[in-house]
């Protein structure tokens, strides 16, 4: 199993639409989660990090699943500005905290 | 925003020299790393650093990579005998601490190509 996996997409989705990405992680000892996103050849920029009680940010939305090592992001009302790749992020794991692990990303566009 | 700065933003260099990355990290961060993104693939941890030492580092981190903090302010990537699969972009990131609690901001990296 990947240490993190995702969708790759790509996602193309009209301008209002919500759209749900998911991710899942092979690591238990984990304890660190984010989402990023990345713009072509940028580098990656923090969106959010991902609490056990879910937390939710304008339009965006986390959630995490310890139990079943799963984490979600839904974009609400997705604008043009939105296109880019979204990457989920973990730690290694308990010692770990600055070693981040992340996924090869799902690429998301959305269309006028 | 404060922001990670890193130089040069493109470097090219002949297989076997040495390069020299570099980063200014966010003025009141205490923790510093590097990672790697080779073209079409994830972004892969190379290096932690934390008072004026290597916290951890992941197996690509091998002997020919070294890191520095020179000064006050710049945190170094030194890679002494390129390799063409070293061709990568090279991000620099830092945080205030470690955490979910707390973000890791990269810098806009440095486009390494060896020939």
């Amino acid at each position: 199993r990947k240490e993190v996996e995702q969708d790759p997409g790509p996602f193309n989705v009209p301008e209002g639409a919500t759209v749900a990405f998911n991710c899942t992680y092979s690591n238990s000892a984990s304890q660190s989660f984010f989402w990023y996103r990345q713009d072509c050849r940028k580098e990656p920029k923090l969106l959010m990090s991902v609490y056990s009680s879910g937390n939710e940010d304008g339009r965006f939305t986390a959630q995490l699943n310890r139990a079943s090592q799963y984490i979600s992001l839904l974009i609400r009302d997705s604008k043009l500005s939105d296109s880019a790749t979204y990457l989920c992020v973990v730690n290694k794991g308990r010692g770990s905290q600055g070693n981040l692990i992340f996924g090869k990303g799902t690429k998301l566009s959305v269309k006028p | 925003e404060p922001e990670v700065t890193q130089t040069p933003s493109h470097q090219v260099t002949q297989m076997g020299q040495e390069v020299i990355l570099r980063c200014v990290p966010i003025s009141n961060h205490l923790y510093f790393y590097w990672y790697r993104q080779i073209l079409g693939q994830k972004v892969e941890f190379l290096v932690s650093f934390y008072n004026n030492e290597i916290s951890e580092k992941s197996e690509i981190f091998d002997d020919q990579f070294s890191v520095e903090r020179p000064d006050g302010s710049n945190f170094t990537l030194k890679i002494r005998s390129t390799k063409l699969e070293d061709s990568a972009m090279y991000f620099c990131a830092s945080s205030v601490s470690v955490g979910a609690n707390y973000g890791y901001t990269f810098g806009s990296g440095t486009r390494l190509t060896v020939v």
